[in-house]
């Protein structure tokens, strides 16, 4: 079955606490992965597309990389406006569907 | 602001009710979408429509409609609600082609009581 699982549901980092977050996908032809943040009451915001195996994209404090199993989300010495859900999806070859994960919440203590 | 907007932002309502989400996007995309998030997080495709196609996720209840009156705007249309129906509706756009990115509404959360 087509699947993606992010971990950990939840991450509590202080300030400046660098970590990573994870997305792991079996599926059966990757096209693309994207991954988006939430904040609460908002609907999710674009932050990166990663295609194959050893990309990697930045933004800010943030880095994705790509594996041909999983996607990680580094996120270097975080600050408190960076506490949201982090959303991945993956966009299968063979019909072009859009999978989700259920997201890991992010919270960044000052 | 170029942005995909919703409304309402909450709509309570009571079991058996028809009631309509209006979504508008001026960011000229061509293909607009309806999601539904459940209590769990997780984002489930609903519709995705295009001028020239209407795809339906075949898990989606025949009492959910997507009305398009133009290439901008999609509406969704929800006959007799119930209380299963309680969860956020998001609208989304994006330009043609399945790599592009969704750009999202802010969502309506839709209670049934």
């Amino acid at each position: 079955e087509d699947q993606v699982t992010q971990s950990p549901e939840a991450l509590r980092l202080q300030e400046g606490e660098s970590s990573s977050l994870n997305c792991s996908y079996t599926v059966s032809g990757l096209r693309g992965l994207f991954w988006y943040r939430q904040d609460p009451g908002k609907g999710p915001e674009f932050l990166f597309t990663l295609y194959s195996a050893g990309e990697e994209k930045e933004k800010e404090r943030l880095k994705a990389t790509l594996t041909k199993k999983e996607s990680f989300l580094h996120i270097t010495a975080p600050k408190p406006e960076d506490s949201a859900t982090y959303l991945c999806a993956v966009l299968m070859d063979s019909n072009y569907q859009l999978i989700w994960g259920a997201g890991t919440k992010l919270i960044i203590k000052p | 602001d170029t942005a995909v907007s919703q409304t309402p932002k909450y709509l309570v309502t009571q079991m058996g009710n028809d009631k309509s989400i209006k979504c508008e996007q001026n960011l000229g995309h061509d293909t607009m979408y309806w999601y539904k998030q459940d209590s769990k997080k997780f984002l489930k495709i609903m519709f995705s429509y295009n001028n020239k196609e209407l795809i339906i996720n075949e898990t989606v209840p025949n009492r959910f409609s997507p009305k398009s009156p133009d290439k901008a705007h999609l509406n969704l249309h929800i006959n007799s609600l119930e209380l299963g129906d309680s969860a956020v509706y998001f609208c989304a756009s994006s330009r043609i082609g399945s790599n592009s990115p969704l750009h999202f509404g802010n969502g309506t959360r839709l209670t049934v009581t």
